[in-house]
């Protein structure tokens, strides 16, 4: 079946340093990928999104990049903020299904 | 505009207990739907609605799980018989249409003792 999955569960960065999460998928069939933000206790908080006819989306200091061919796609931070500590997650949305990866938990060290 | 309302926030039950989740998603969304998250995993589907019709219940243990949208709008979740292994936080999503951003709503912590 449809997976998606994250390279590794926690990452710790140093506030000011960029960060990059990364998550593989395995269907080449999908199309629309979301990433989402999760703070303890709350839903996750949508923060970008990209379809397959792109390979790279920017945001305010986040990025996405979307490799068809080895089917990955990566969160880029820049100067990571306390404030960006949660657990993220990559989400396979396309074919109108929302499948969700494990998630990555950063933290931000001061 | 108002975002996805769950209720409630927090609820305990015994084993073997019944109880019901409820959901009321942006307005003007036809997708709803129902997410079960176990403390440090990602979120797994329970069941996915357009309107009121059932996308995708595949992943919903149907022997005690199941799941309404009656008029298209509001959609209550409910577990009957609970088991321990039910303890997890119930989240509820909705979008405007399939293949657009989902938002979420705050969950449901359960925890069945």
């Amino acid at each position: 079946g449809e997976s998606v999955g994250l390279h590794l569960p926690t990452l710790s960065v140093q506030e000011g340093d960029n960060s990059i999460i990364n998550c593989a998928y395995s269907n080449s069939a999908s199309d629309y990928f979301i990433w989402y933000k999760q703070e303890s206790g709350k839903g996750p908080q949508f923060i970008i999104d990209i379809r397959s006819n792109m390979d790279k989306r920017q945001g305010q200091r986040v990025t996405v990049l979307l490799n068809k061919t080895v089917k990955h796609l990566s969160l880029q931070i820049a100067a990571t903020q306390p404030g960006d500590s949660a657990v993220y997650f990559c989400a396979d949305a396309g074919g109108g299904k929302l499948i969700f990866g494990q998630g990555t938990e950063l933290s931000v060290k001061p | 505009e108002a975002g996805v309302a769950q209720s409630p926030r927090y609820k305990i039950i015994e084993k073997r207990q019944s109880v019901a989740f409820w959901c009321n998603p942006i307005s003007g969304h036809a997708t709803l739907y129902w997410y079960q998250q176990i403390l440090g995993q990602g979120p797994k589907l329970l069941i996915q609605f357009q309107n009121n019709g059932v996308v995708d219940d595949s992943q919903l243990p149907k022997d005690r799980f199941s799941a309404e949208r009656l008029k298209g709008v509001d959609s209550t979740l409910k577990i009957q018989p609970a088991k321990l292994e039910d303890s997890a936080v119930y989240l509820c999503a909705s979008t405007f249409g399939l293949g657009t951003e989902a938002f979420f709503g705050q969950g449901t912590r359960l925890t069945v003792v």
